[in-house]
C-alpha cells in the first residue's frame, strides 16, 4: 500500500512566520512530489514540485525533499492569513498520484 | 496554459437518478485523465484513470457500473454517476495531463463539482 502521511493539524502560526508542513511516504518508487494548497469548497492549486534530493526555492515557498529519508517539506516564509488553507503533499509519478490526507495551515493576524 | 474546466460546478439531483460530470481540457491534448472524490474534511480518493480511447482503470471498491467514465477525445471525459444515493453526495474533481507538459509537471485540477443528492 503507497501511503502518503501528513499530520491533519491545525498548524497555528502568526502572522510574518515561518510555517514548516511536512509529509513522509512509502513508496521508494516515486518519482516527484508534489505541494497543493486548497481552500474550504475549492479544488487545490499546485503550488510547487520538486523531483531532486535537496531543496528548491520559489517566492516565499521552499520545498524540501530527502529521498533516503522518504520525507518532503514546504516551508512558508513571511506567512500571509491568505495562506490559511489545507495543503496537500502527493508523490507519485505521471499516471497517479497518492495524496496525503492534508494539513490545515492556520495564519493568525 | 493547462487549463482544466470542469462543469457543473455544483448540482443537486434525486435519489435514483444520473448525473452527468464534464470535464475539458482547453488549451492542451490530454493524454490522461484523473477522476477524484473528495468528502468533508478528507482527501482526496482517486476513484479511475481514463486515457484516451481506452476504458478507465478503476481504483479499487469503486463501483465502474455506477461511475461510468467516457474519454472519447483528447480533450474531454465525462463522469457519470448513475442511480444516485445520497451517499454519493461528494466533492468530485477531475484532472487531466500530458506528457507534453514537461518533467515534473502534475495534473491540472479542475473546479470540482460539488454533488448533492437528496
Amino acid at each position: 500500500q503507497k501511503e502518503v502521511e501528513q499530520n491533519s493539524g491545525p498548524l497555528s502560526v502568526p502572522e510574518g512566520a515561518i510555517a514548516s508542513l511536512n509529509c513522509t511516504y512509502s513508496d521508494r518508487g516515486s518519482q516527484s512530489f508534489f505541494w497543493y494548497r486548497q481552500y474550504s469548497g475549492k479544488s487545490p492549486e499546485l503550488i510547487m514540485f520538486i523531483y531532486s534530493n535537496g531543496d528548491k526555492e520559489d517566492g516565499r515557498f521552499t520545498a524540501q525533499l530527502n529521498k533516503a529519508s522518504q520525507y518532503v517539506s514546504l516551508l512558508i516564509r513571511d506567512s500571509q492569513p491568505s495562506d490559511s488553507a489545507t495543503y496537500l503533499c502527493a508523490g507519485g509519478g505521471f499516471q497517479k498520484l497518492v495524496f496525503g490526507t492534508g494539513t490545515r495551515l492556520l495564519v493568525s493576524p | 496554459g493547462a487549463v482544466v474546466s470542469q462543469h457543473p460546478s455544483w448540482v443537486i439531483c434525486k435519489s435514483g437518478t444520473s448525473v452527468k460530470i464534464e470535464c475539458r481540457s482547453l488549451d492542451f491534448q490530454a493524454t490522461t485523465m484523473f477522476w477524484y472524490r473528495q468528502f468533508p474534511k478528507q482527501s482526496l480518493m482517486l476513484m479511475a484513470t481514463s486515457n484516451e480511447g481506452s476504458k478507465a482503470t478503476y481504483e479499487q471498491g469503486v463501483e465502474k457500473d455506477k461511475f461510468l467514465i467516457n474519454h472519447a477525445s483528447l480533450t474531454l471525459s465525462t463522469l457519470t454517476v448513475t442511480s444516485a444515493h445520497p451517499e454519493d453526495s461528494s466533492f468530485y474533481i477531475c484532472s487531466a495531463n500530458s506528457l507534453k507538459l514537461g518533467q515534473g509537471r502534475s495534473a491540472t485540477f479542475g473546479s470540482g463539482t460539488r454533488l448533492t443528492v437528496v
